[in-house]
Parts: structure tokens; sequence; C-alpha cells
């Protein structure tokens, strides 16, 4: 199993440019997380769905969107980047119950010009 | 979810026990201790959770008071790879949202 991972690693954009950032899990797990980490901060959560076809906010969701396309992917899109959005955004998921332990990806590192 | 309090940062001696304390004074009765740690900037990994009992896994050992207020992470015998920021948090088990702080960094030394 690949566990979870992201795509790209590394991106740098222009500020008023948008992306979207990807996030497959191949653990069948229903919850998957997106979160930001600013340097010598804490995780911060963006944008959690439960489960396939729902999305809630978390901590941070301005200037984000986010789609649970299927089971195994959820993305998060910048549709403006700002230069406040610079940071290290990781995706998690977890399995049935929310019991369980999140399983992180390695995170992708953006930098906003 | 309730917040916790950790120190900073600590040190420990390579081969020594590592004792990481939290403090979650407003905990409510069904919300569990979960432990994670973040080796440079990786993606954070689960260590162990608990809700009343002490637990052990094969990373760890957690002591939680009788109160619930506060508990502790043990590394029983740390090495230089557990340096890490080390994260308490304390949540609803169904929820699955986790609520990061600025954890304890964990410095291992030689």
């Amino acid at each position: 199993n690949a566990g979870v991972t992201q795509t790209p690693k590394f991106q740098v954009l222009k500020t008023g440019q948008s992306m979207t950032l990807q996030c497959a899990q191949d653990m069948n797990h229903n919850s998957m997380y997106w979160y930001r980490q600013d340097p010598g901060m804490g995780l911060r959560l963006i944008y959690y769905s439960a489960s396939e076809g729902t999305t809630d906010k978390g901590e941070v969701p301005n200037g984000y969107n986010v789609s649970r396309l299927n089971k195994r992917e959820f993305s998060l899109r910048l549709e403006s980047a700002a230069p406040s959005q610079t940071s290290v955004y990781f995706c998690a998921s977890t399995g049935p119950g929310g019991g369980n332990e999140q399983f992180f990806g390695p995170g992708t590192r953006l930098t906003v010009l | 979810d309730a917040k916790t309090t950790q120190p900073p940062s600590m040190d420990c001696a390579e081969g020594r026990a590592a004792n990481l304390p939290c403090n979650h004074s407003t905990i409510s009765g069904n919300e569990y201790v979960y432990w994670y740690r973040q080796i440079h900037s990786q993606g954070p990994q689960y260590i162990i959770h608990g809700l009343k009992n002490n637990e052990t896994n094969e990373m760890a050992s957690l002591i939680i008071t009788e109160d619930r207020k506060s508990s502790t992470l043990i590394l029983p015998h740390a090495t230089l790879r557990d340096t890490a920021v080390y994260y308490c948090i304390v949540r609803f088990s169904n929820t699955g949202k986790l609520i990061f702080g600025q954890g304890t960094t964990l410095q291992v030394k030689p």
C-alpha cells in the first residue's frame, strides 16, 4: 500500500494564480482531511470530509475549496493564491468510526510570491 | 475539543526514558488523549491514544492521571531518531478532527 500520497511535492505560485493540490489514499478510509502548517506552528485543519460526498469546514477554510472526488481522492483548490497561503499542506485519512489513527501524507510545500 | 498545554521543549539523553507531560484540565468524560509526533517536517505520525486506562504499545506508554486532567507520554529508551515535535491532542473519537497545539520539541542527545 502506498498509504496517503500527495502531488505535487513543491509548488511556487504568483499572487492571484490558482492551483489544485491532489491527495489520494489506498486504505479504503472513509474520512479525509486537509491541514496547513506554517513555520514553527502546529497543523491547522482547513477542510475535512467525513465520508464520500460530504465536506465540512475546519479552523481556517477561507480562500480554499475542496472536492471529495470519490472515496480515494480529496483535492484542495486555491482559486486566487495569496502570500498568506504560503505553507506546507498535509492531507490525512482515517478509517471507519473516526476513532482510529490518522495517516498523513508527505506534504506539499507551497510558496506564493 | 479540550485544549492542551505542553512544555515547548525538552532534552533527553540517548538510552534514557523520555517523559513528556501534557495538561488537559478541561477534558470531558468521553474525550480521548492522542499523541502524535512530527519528525523534521514530515507528516505527523500516530503514537498512541487512551481514554482512562494506561496504554502501552511498541512505541510508547501513555499514563493518564485518575482525574484525567493530565497525561505523560513515555518513550522508554529514547534514541536519536526520536528527536521530533510531540503533539498531545484530546478529541472525541468519533469526530476524527485533530486540533494541534504547538507541541513539545524533544531533543535526544548522545
